[in-house]
């Protein structure tokens, strides 16, 4: 079975900061994928990053970068020089492989807000 | 990026009636695409997985005689509640999987009364 562990039910970082968000996940599958959405309350889920279970780098993206610690199972989202506009509700999720390859299973949700 | 196109985004029904939604891959052919049901402030719980011509995988504890899915093309999957309560009101979302991706709707916020 596969799980995601978000333990961070709400965060808080200043304007310009940077804020690291996590995410720890098992699985048994050797080959996986690990994503990062952002949720605004509008609910549209907005692609982030993507991170391969064999990449060798982490994953960046603009102000978005992924720590994939395999070995810890982590992959926490670092998000640099913070925006008002990052407040949102932010999920980590896994793909599963196998005839289910696609399904995504995702963690609880971490609630950012952004201070001026 | 891909688009993925769900309708209607918003719908208030009665109880005991039934609503349709629909999941459309715009720009690429989806053979599978999933639904999600999201409660506030809650994580996506997947309900099940459409897969075009043959019939949908449902997750455990999703009856699949309340929640009818059929995705009878490479571009739509429709999702079906039926005789609708005021429980099942949520945010109901979809995927298209376009090889390794996983690409979403905007979402459906369901409201029975």
């Amino acid at each position: 079975a596969q799980k995601i562990t978000q333990t961070q039910p709400g965060m808080f970082v200043q304007e310009k900061e940077a804020v690291t968000l996590d995410c720890t996940y098992d699985t048994s599958d050797p080959s996986y994928g690990l994503f990062w959405y952002k949720q605004p309350s509008s609910g549209e889920m907005i692609f982030l990053i993507y991170q391969g279970s064999y990449d060798q780098q982490n994953a960046t993206e603009g102000r978005y970068s992924l720590n994939f610690q395999k070995a810890r199972k982590s992959a926490n989202l670092v998000i640099s020089a913070s925006q008002l506009g990052d407040s949102a509700m932010y999920f980590c999720a896994m793909r599963s492989g196998g005839t289910s390859y696609g399904k995504l299973t995702f963690g609880q949700g971490t609630i950012l807000t952004v201070h001026p | 990026g891909a688009v993925v196109s769900q309708h209607p985004s918003r719908v208030i029904c009665k109880s005991g009636t039934s609503v349709k939604i629909e999941c459309r891959s715009l720009d690429f052919q989806a053979t599978t695409m999933f639904w999600y049901r999201q409660f506030p402030k809650q994580s996506l719980m997947l309900m099940a997985t459409s897969n075009e011509g043959s019939k949908a995988t449902y997750e455990q504890g999703v009856e699949k005689d309340k929640f009818l899915i059929n995705h009878a093309s490479l571009t739509l999957s429709t999702l079906t509640v039926t005789s609708a309560h005021p429980e099942d009101s949520s945010f109901y979302i979809c995927s298209a999987r376009r090889t390794s991706e996983a690409f979403f709707g905007q979402g459906t916020r369901l409201t029975v009364v």
